[in-house]
């Protein structure tokens, strides 16, 4: 099953408003997250990395202000758009180790379409 | 749906070694192909890609040439360095089904050990 929980899975919104992502690592304590973006059928791009306890650390052009980043315990991370537009739409998709594996264990993502 | 195979790891060489890591994929369509590399403690990172058949991608030494007539992906370095140890996933998007990302389908990660 799913080790990653990720909500919500799509989410439409207005220019303007704000919207919160949540990652949950499922059975097990991620002290460290990552965040990514990706436009239809292109690459992942690293947003920035959340840190349990400590402040993010963002991708360089990624805008800290922008895209804000709470690790608020060991099993959740948010991340919220703030003042969305429509150039923010996007699929935004987390991800979390598990410890003592090497592999990489993905939410489901969500879609945002901002109108 | 798509799939794209890699060889399990772990992968053991010493430095300055002749890497090659196979990937093959089932695909409909034209996908675009990459390779991407998580190295420890950090995020997942594009390592190179290949948009069309006979495309090679290259980058930091590594690459990779699109093969439609084997359907074949494999990542190649001349010579690695105990820098390179990592999880490398290869990866298709543009095929019918996605996987772990949108319109994404990964392979499942091959761990590279690079000993000096």
């Amino acid at each position: 099953g799913a080790v990653v929980s990720q909500h919500p899975s799509r989410v439409i919104c207005k220019s303007g408003t704000s919207v919160k992502i949540e990652c949950r690592s499922l059975d097990f304590q991620a002290t460290t997250m990552f965040w990514y973006r990706q436009f239809p059928k292109q690459s992942l791009m690293l947003m920035a990395t959340s840190n349990e306890g400590s402040k993010a650390t963002y991708e360089q052009g990624v805008e800290k202000d922008k895209f804000l980043i709470n690790h608020a315990s060991l099993t959740l991370s948010t991340l919220t758009v703030t003042s969305a537009h429509p150039e923010d739409s996007s699929f935004y998709i987390c991800s979390a180790p598990l410890p003592g594996h090497p592999s990489l264990h993905f939410g489901n993502g969500t879609r945002l379409t901002v109108t | 749906g798509d799939s794209v195979t890699q060889m399990e790891g772990p992968v053991t060489l010493s430095e300055e070694a002749f890497l090659t890591i196979n990937c093959t994929y089932t695909a409909t369509g034209y996908p675009s192909l990459f390779w991407y590399v998580q190295y420890p403690g950090e995020g997942l990172q594009l390592l190179l890609k290949a948009t069309k058949a006979d495309d090679k991608g290259s980058n930091k030494g590594f690459e990779a040439t699109y093969r439609k007539e084997t359907t074949s992906f494999h990542l190649e370095k001349g010579s690695v360095q105990v820098s390179d140890s990592a999880v490398y996933f290869c990866a298709l998007s543009g095929g019918s089904t996605g996987g772990g990302a949108d319109g994404l389908t990964f392979g499942k990660g091959t761990h590279l050990i690079i000993q000096p």
